[in-house]
């Protein structure tokens, strides 16, 4: 089972921040947590990963709560092409990849 | 380029056949892994390989099979003892340590009329 729990869904507006959320409160001190993208009818895409500290990309940022039990994808300015379900993963040593659900984002002009 | 590759991206087959797909990666990656995937739905775990001429079942391995015979590919056969092949397969390869990436293939759908 997926150690990540997302919402099913979120909307945002064109050119506004957004936040996607995951919690992970079965989180070990060793799992990186890692932020996926997939487009319609693509393979899934890296984001971001981060393991303590908040980390910023051209992409987007992470933010990682102090005790590490969740943590907020931050996309600055949604486009269209931001539309995707995003999937948040926990990573350790040797560890086999489990996807959640994910969280499908939409976009409204 | 280094990259990773799926091939066909689209394969139809009739009921009852064996049907095996490609998965190449030129990343030097330790790590190989197969996710299926149906419609609005989220990634599932077939097989993974973190070393050539070994692999292990994820969660929905039955009816499906794989070989590590190169490091560099990692090919899934859809046997007929799958009983509902039609979906969206996924291949991905990665370093070992949990902060790398993983990178993902274009898929292949797979059709079985």
């Amino acid at each position: 089972d997926a150690k990540t729990t997302q919402p099913n869904s979120m909307e945002s507006n064109e050119e506004e921040p957004v936040h996607l959320p995951c919690n992970h409160s079965t989180i070990s001190g060793t799992d990186y947590i890692h932020w996926y993208r997939q487009l319609p009818s693509q393979g899934p895409e890296y984001v971001i990963h981060g393991l303590t500290s908040n980390v910023n990309n051209r992409m987007a940022s992470l933010a990682i709560a102090e005790d590490r039990k969740s943590s907020t994808l931050i996309l600055h300015r949604a486009t269209l092409r931001d539309a995707a379900v995003y999937y948040c993963i926990l990573r350790d040593l040797d560890d086999k990849i489990i996807f959640g659900k994910g969280t499908r984002l939409h976009i409204l002009p | 380029d280094g990259g990773i590759t799926q091939s066909p991206k689209y394969l139809f087959r009739k009921e009852g056949q064996n049907v095996t797909l490609s998965c190449e990666q030129n990343l030097n990656h330790d790590a190989m892994y197969w996710y299926r995937q149906d419609p609005g739905q989220g990634l599932r775990l077939i097989y993974y390989s973190q070393i050539v001429n070994d692999f292990q079942k994820g969660d929905i391995a039955e009816g499906y099979s794989v070989s590590r015979e190169k490091k560099e590919s990692f090919p899934l056969t859809v046997t007929s003892a799958q009983k509902n092949p039609t979906a969206f397969y996924l291949c991905a390869s990665s370093f070992l340590e949990g902060n790398t990436e993983a990178f993902f293939g274009q898929g292949t759908r797979l059709t079985v009329v």
